[in-house]
């Protein structure tokens, strides 16, 4: 569990701020994941990111953006676009390549984000 | 596009009793059936895990099955405690893919 990390556990913002939440796992694992979720409900993929310098949208991208400029970070800024962006979210990775395990995902301790 | 559905929303059980929880996703694709158990609070933590070439598969109280003809799986917990109350989510992958669909979630309550 120590592994991935995220910073910070709680942060508010004002409407019309961009904010960027943090990911880091020194797990040396190829593939990460950046989730929403929302009370009662499931995950939701916001973006995710196979290797270095690559990232691919996921099924609710509309209004954050990523980057992937290290294997071991993976930041998501939340932009004013996003209309409704208080959540509780969550950044995953996985080994990926060969082997046994290497599709399960391990979970950071997430960040809960409030719009004032 | 590909979901994945998961029943009950809510379960309530008696400490000791067993506990059910069932998934059936739409992918023909998917071969990797995780699940997770997220307390109040945390990060979900992966505590079962199928893969397609298996129909079973236990760990202690914990076990899963799958049935791919009809694109089933379930988790049954046994001898349920009060440190089982969470929310379980059940997801469903493809291996080499990058796409994992998780359930809505079951709140499990163990009533002591």
């Amino acid at each position: 569990d120590g592994g991935i990390t995220q910073s910070p556990k709680y942060l508010f913002r004002k409407e019309g701020q961009n904010v960027t939440l943090s990911c880091e796992q020194n797990l040396n694992h190829d593939a990460m994941y950046w989730y929403r979720q929302d009370p009662g409900q499931g995950l939701r993929l916001i973006y995710y990111s196979q290797i270095v310098n690559d990232f691919q949208k996921g099924d609710i991208a509309e209004g954050y953006s990523v980057s992937r400029e290290k294997k071991e970070s993976f930041p998501l800024t939340v932009t004013s676009a996003q209309k409704n962006p208080t959540a509780f979210y969550l950044c995953a990775s996985s080994p990926k390549g060969l082997g046994v395990n290497t599709d399960t995902q391990y979970f950071g301790p997430g960040t809960r984000l409030t719009v004032l | 596009g590909e979901n994945v559905e998961q029943h009950p929303s809510t379960l309530s059980v008696q400490e000791g009793d067993s506990a059910v929880i069932k998934c059936t996703y739409s992918d023909s694709a998917s071969n990797y059936f995780p699940w997770y158990k997220q307390e109040l609070g945390k990060r979900p933590q992966l505590i079962i895990d199928i893969r397609s070439n298996v129909g079973e598969k236990k760990d202690q109280r914990i076990a899963v099955t799958l049935n791919k003809t009809a694109k089933h799986f379930s988790l049954h917990i046994t001898e349920t405690q009060p440190e089982d109350s969470a929310v379980y989510f059940c997801a469903a992958g493809n291996t080499g893919g990058f796409k994992t669909i998780f359930g809505a979630g079951t709140r499990l309550f163990v009533k002591a």
